[in-house]
């Protein structure tokens, strides 16, 4: 049983280059979001969806798009990178108001 | 809006020298209060669920308590393999799409 799964772990991206982190969960679970975090912020929420076809806005999705086409992926494109988005990303999962699972996160720089 | 605050941002501690961390949160309706356990480079990991004032659960040295304003994690004689940020987060009724999270607290047992 994988849980949630993250790719790529590392990345580094110069300003401007677009990119897609990858999310997919082996759990049926029909919430998924993603999130932020820096240092002294906590987890921000970026997107979320609550079922296939089904997505939202969290806190801060400024030059973040989802899609949510399977319940089982969830993939976040960064349009244009900015500096400001140099963060780890975390993807999650749940069922109703059962525990999240979260995956192991994406380093990312941006130069 | 929901606010989860945690204290205290960090707690060093002796190895058996047990203490408590606070979590307060203000919700419309609480639907569930998660405690995760995060390590340095990995994604949070669920520790306990609370979902109703004075419920308990206990596993190994940890104990999560719950009042209607307020959760507590009592780590009993830790030892240095409990250093880690234990974060706290809520499931409020109208908008359940989305977890709150505290900041964490850090906690850093010294043999």
């Amino acid at each position: 049983n994988a849980g949630v799964t993250q790719t790529p772990k590392f990345q580094v991206l110069k300003t401007g280059q677009s990119m897609t982190l990858q999310c997919a969960q082996d759990m049926n679970h029909e919430y998924m979001s993603w999130y932020r975090q820096d240092p002294g912020m906590g987890l921000r929420l970026i997107h979320y969806s609550v079922g296939a076809g089904i997505t939202d806005q969290g806190e801060v999705p400024n030059g973040y798009n989802v899609s949510r086409s399977t319940t089982e992926d969830f993939p976040l494109r960064l349009l244009s990178a900015a500096p400001s988005q140099t963060s780890v990303y975390f993807c999650a999962s749940r069922a109703g108001n059962q525990p999240q699972h979260f995956g192991d996160g994406t380093r990312l720089s941006i130069l | 809006e929901d606010q989860v605050t945690q204290s205290p941002e960090a707690l060093r501690l002796q190895e058996g020298e047990s203490s408590s961390l606070n979590c307060s949160y203000t919700v419309s309706g609480l639907r569930g209060l998660f405690w995760y356990r995060q390590d340095p480079g990995k994604g949070p990991e669920f520790l306990f669920t609370l979902y109703s004032a004075g419920e308990e659960k206990e596993k190994e040295r940890l104990k999560a308590t719950l009042t209607k304003k307020e959760s507590f994690l009592h780590i009993t004689a830790p030892k240095p393999e409990d250093s880690a940020t234990y974060l706290c987060a809520v499931l409020d009724t109208p908008s359940d799409y989305k977890l709150s999270f505290g900041a964490g607290t850090t906690v850093t047992v010294r043999a």
